[in-house]
């Protein structure tokens, strides 16, 4: 099974773009990398999913290297209400679900 | 349109109760989900439904069962419950028959075991 490895906390500024990075390094070929966001009190919520390269929707762009053994959360111009808990998890379709230990964002005015 | 929901939101036990944590969700999805999540780890899958009449077990599944009551139901029990049981619990359900699929969240019941 894959093991997923996030930074436990990260900081920034209003209006920054914010680079999250997930390291998965015995990720099997079936596997999808899928990112989450978690305010306190509440159940995850979905960001975005990618298989590999390039993902983009409104709200994140998702960077996964040809080997894919890591992935990059990429949050443009962020502001004080992206202030939560970020969740990478490395998933197929039977059910092998890897959740990392989040990453605890902070943006700062 | 509620989403998911979960009953209770909080809970007390003692070690050695029992009890039956509740899920629904309105969304006329297939695949339904338990987790638990600890302080400093990610969510760890206990049981999941793929669909309606099937249940299988997670990466953490000893002292719980479940049961797919319905399409729309999925309840999670403690026949014996364990300090060690101690976390907060989310109910996930998601459209199509796979992880991949978006999953959504119910808003979690947190346990305590004494």
């Amino acid at each position: 099974l894959a093991k997923t490895t996030q930074p436990i906390s990260m900081d920034s500024y209003e209006g920054q773009e914010v680079n999250i990075t997930c390291s998965h390094n015995n990720i099997a070929t079936n596997d999808y990398i899928t990112w989450y966001q978690q305010f306190p009190s509440q159940g995850p919520r979905f960001i975005i999913q990618g298989y590999k390269t390039k993902v983009t929707n409104e709200v994140a762009s998702l960077f996964i290297p040809a080997d894919r053994k890591s992935s990059t959360l990429s949050l443009p111009r962020v502001s004080l209400s992206d202030t939560a808990v970020y969740y990478c998890l490395v998933g197929d379709s039977n059910y092998q679900l890897i959740w990392g230990a989040g990453t605890k964002l902070i943006i700062k005015p | 349109n509620a989403g998911v929901t979960q009953t209770p939101k909080f809970q007390v036990l003692k070690t050695g109760q029992s009890m039956t944590l509740q899920c629904a969700q309105d969304m006329n999805h297939n695949s339904m989900y338990w987790y638990r999540q600890d302080p400093g780890m990610g969510l760890r899958l206990i049981y999941y439904s793929a669909s309606e009449g099937t249940t299988d077990k997670g990466e953490v599944p000893n002292g719980y069962n479940v049961s797919r009551l319905n399409k729309r139901e999925f309840s999670l029990r403690l026949e014996s419950a364990a300090p060690s049981q101690t976390s907060v619990y989310f109910c996930a359900s998601s459209v199509l028959a796979g992880p991949t699929d978006t999953q959504y969240f119910g808003p979690g019941t947190r346990l305590t075991v004494l």
